[in-house]
């Protein structure tokens, strides 16, 4: 069955560096998100990409995160200045064109601020 | 704002008995989609069931079956015959039907554990 992988499955970085997280989502799928999840707390929606675009972004995305779709494949999450509430586990999903497909999550990258 | 709210922080069930799991959701729309993701150990976000909010069948899938209740805005999952597998960290998530970003909007979670 596809599935969505992502890369690295675990990232520790300096505070104030950057970090690209990535994603291959499932190959004929044409929305992509992703997630934060602070341990032990619940997952939050950061941002959705669709038609090579943002279509939605929360309020914890600003002008530190960017999201990118380089190739036909990958799907990027871009980390600037990073701080140490950033730690957090990441998750990339996509999803179908069907409006009752649901979303596929990959196993997540820990990201782990210094 | 869409919320989704889990009461329960922690359940506990035997191996073998049926455990039900609880979530409301607080919306004004009519059409969406409720889901039950599964997160175990390893910190995977699995799909467990689906469900259609103009559908008035309860969804099931094998021993994983939810009473959704559409007036009260209430959508638990009953998980039977339960297996040392079956722990883990349950999330309940809403998405808006008629949106073209369709994020999820995700409870706060019920860590079930089963007893052998």
């Amino acid at each position: 069955e596809p599935e969505v992988t992502q890369t690295p499955s675990h990232q520790v970085t300096q505070m104030g560096q950057e970090v690209i997280l990535r994603c291959v989502p499932i190959s004929n799928h044409l929305y992509f998100y992703w997630y934060r999840q602070i341990l032990g707390q619940k997952v939050e929606f950061l941002v959705s990409f669709y038609n090579n675009e943002i279509s939605e972004k929360s309020e914890i995305f600003d002008d530190q995160f960017s999201v990118e779709r380089p190739d036909g494949s990958n799907f990027t999450l871009k980390i600037r200045s990073t701080k140490l509430e950033d730690s957090a586990m990441y998750f990339c999903a996509s999803r179908g064109q069907a409006p009752n497909q649901p979303q596929h999550f990959g196993d997540g990258t820990r990201l782990s601020i210094l | 704002a869409q919320t989704v709210t889990q009461s329960q922080p922690e359940m506990s069930v035997q191996e073998a008995e049926t455990v039900t799991l609880s979530c409301t959701y607080d919306t004004s729309e009519s059409d969406y989609y409720l889901f039950w993701y599964k997160q175990p150990p390893s910190r995977q976000m699995i799909l467990v069931i689906r469900q259609e909010a103009y559908k008035q069948q309860n969804a099931t899938e094998n021993r994983f079956s939810v009473n959704f209740q559409k007036a009260a805005k209430s959508f638990s999952l009953k998980i039977s015959d339960s297996q040392l597998g079956d722990a883990a960290m349950y999330f309940c998530a809403y998405r808006k039907a008629n949106n073209q970003g369709g994020k999820l909007i995700f409870g706060q979670g019920t860590e079930l554990s089963v007893k052998p």
